[in-house]
């Protein structure tokens, strides 16, 4: 079975501009989260979906956005980009019943950055 | 505010010895995950913990979870160079992730 996918796997971006970022989860995963990790930390929780309603937000700004479609795929948005929001964004799935309940399972991430 | 605690960052050990990394954290919960990350690479989910007690083991890598302590302990046993990662703890509160700052662990020849 596919994993989560992610895409694109890198991206250059300049301060100023718009990016879209996307992942699908695993065959049957109803949910998804968004990871902010910045080099040498930690990632970060930027957004929780499930059944295409945001369950969850971290502390990040207004400019972050994201959406879950009713394949349950989806997509995060930052806008104005600025230097700090260069980051590994992960992409998590997790099921809502079954033998995986417990389990978020991660992308490959998508590397952002901005110059 | 959850705050996720691990210690120590980094880690030089030698091959064959053991060690411990601590994942202290500041709120209950029940639901606590390791994952491994290795340089460029996503997080590779090692150990879910989802009870006081709990005690998992794989490889050389055994992780326990004392809920009233609110300690997680990822335990290395004669360590191997293939382990060299960093190593995440992250704790689940209504299934948004919270995680540690990680442990840079690198196993000497």
């Amino acid at each position: 079975d596919a994993g989560v996918t992610q895409s694109p796997t890198h991206l250059i971006k300049t301060r100023g501009q718009q990016v879209t970022l996307r992942c699908s989860p695993i065959s049957g995963h109803k949910s998804v989260s968004w990871y902010q990790q910045v080099l040498g930390q930690g990632p970060q929780f930027i957004f929780q979906y499930y059944e295409k309603e945001e369950r969850g937000r971290g502390n990040f700004p207004d400019r972050f956005s994201a959406r879950q479609f009713p394949n349950y795929s989806s997509e995060l948005n930052v806008n104005a980009l600025l230097l700090g929001d260069s980051a590994l964004y992960l992409c998590a799935s997790r099921a809502v019943d079954g033998i995986d309940y417990n389990e978020q399972f991660f992308g490959p991430g998508t590397r952002l950055t901005v110059l | 505010e959850l705050k996720v605690e691990q210690n120590p960052l980094f880690l030089s050990m030698q091959e064959g010895k053991n060690y411990t990394i601590y994942c202290n954290y500041s709120t209950t919960s029940d639901r606590l995950y390791w994952y491994r990350q290795d340089p460029g690479k996503s997080l590779e989910s090692l150990f879910v913990l989802l009870s006081n007690g709990a005690v998992k083991q794989e490889g050389r890598l055994m992780a326990s979870l004392d809920t009233k302590a609110r300690l997680s302990t990822l335990h290395i046993t004669a360590a191997v160079h293939d382990l060299s990662a960093t190593y995440f703890c992250a704790v689940d509160i209504s299934r948004q992730l919270t995680f540690g700052s990680g442990t840079q662990l690198t196993v000497l020849p």
